[in-house]
């Protein structure tokens, strides 16, 4: 699976866009990018996932650039509770252990 | 509602003495894993389950046993805990089609004296 890199922290005031970048230059035609994000101490949470389209749910929108190199989360009004570790994950669609490999993900702190 | 459901959530033991952390999900999942969380380490897979009596290793399996006897339970068995499995740990489940969306329990922390 194709390595992520992502900023250590950001912040972010309450009532803004979050936006947080994920680079994965090395991701191939059929990886997948998916988001989660844990909030302290808790199970991770799945947010979203796309391929090569922009994607939007309930939570928030994946925008995956063209050339699939880099992808932005945006979180459209984040409030206190959104505060977490967001971990960006490339993995391939198929393959026998289904494992995702969490790195060190991105500390967001929205501020009131 | 759709859930992973980890027991107990907080356990305090000694070195030595066999236990177990259940998992049960009610989603009718065929994949089922656990992972440890370590500072500094991030989630490492343990084990995993690809069906009923199906197991293999993940990552970081030694000084662990699990079984799979029914879909929905996917226990994580210490026969021997030392202090350095002293961590949280994660059950997760995720259906066929969606492989990389899966359902994460609520964590399991575990300090070995």
């Amino acid at each position: 699976d194709a390595k992520t890199t992502q900023p250590t922290s950001m912040d972010c005031a309450e009532g803004r866009a979050a936006n947080l970048p994920c680079n994965h230059s090395t991701i191939s035609g059929n990886e997948y990018v998916y988001w989660y994000r844990q909030i302290h101490s808790q199970g991770p949470q799945y947010i979203i996932h796309g391929l090569k389209n922009n994607e939007t749910n309930e939570m928030a929108s994946l925008i995956i650039t063209e050339d699939r190199k880099s992808s932005t989360l945006i979180l459209p009004h984040a409030t206190l509770r959104d505060t977490a570790v967001y971990y960006c994950i490339v993995r391939r669609s198929g393959g026998s252990n289904y494992k995702l490999t969490f790195g060190k993900g991105t500390l967001l702190t929205v501020n009131p | 509602e759709a859930q992973v459901t980890q027991n107990p959530r907080y356990l305090i033991t000694v070195t030595g003495k066999k236990l177990t952390v259940t998992c049960s999900q009610n989603m009718n999942h065929e994949y089922m894993s656990w992972y440890r969380q370590d500072p500094g380490l991030g989630l490492r897979q343990i084990y995993y389950s690809m069906n009923v009596e199906v197991t293999d290793k993940g990552d970081v399996p030694e000084g662990y046993k699990v079984s799979r006897k029914e879909k929905r339970n996917f226990p994580l068995i210490l026969e021997s805990p030392s202090p350095n499995q002293t961590s949280l740990y994660f059950c997760a489940s995720s259906g066929g089609s969606g492989r990389g969306v899966q359902n994460f329990g609520a964590g399991t922390r575990l300090s070995v004296l």
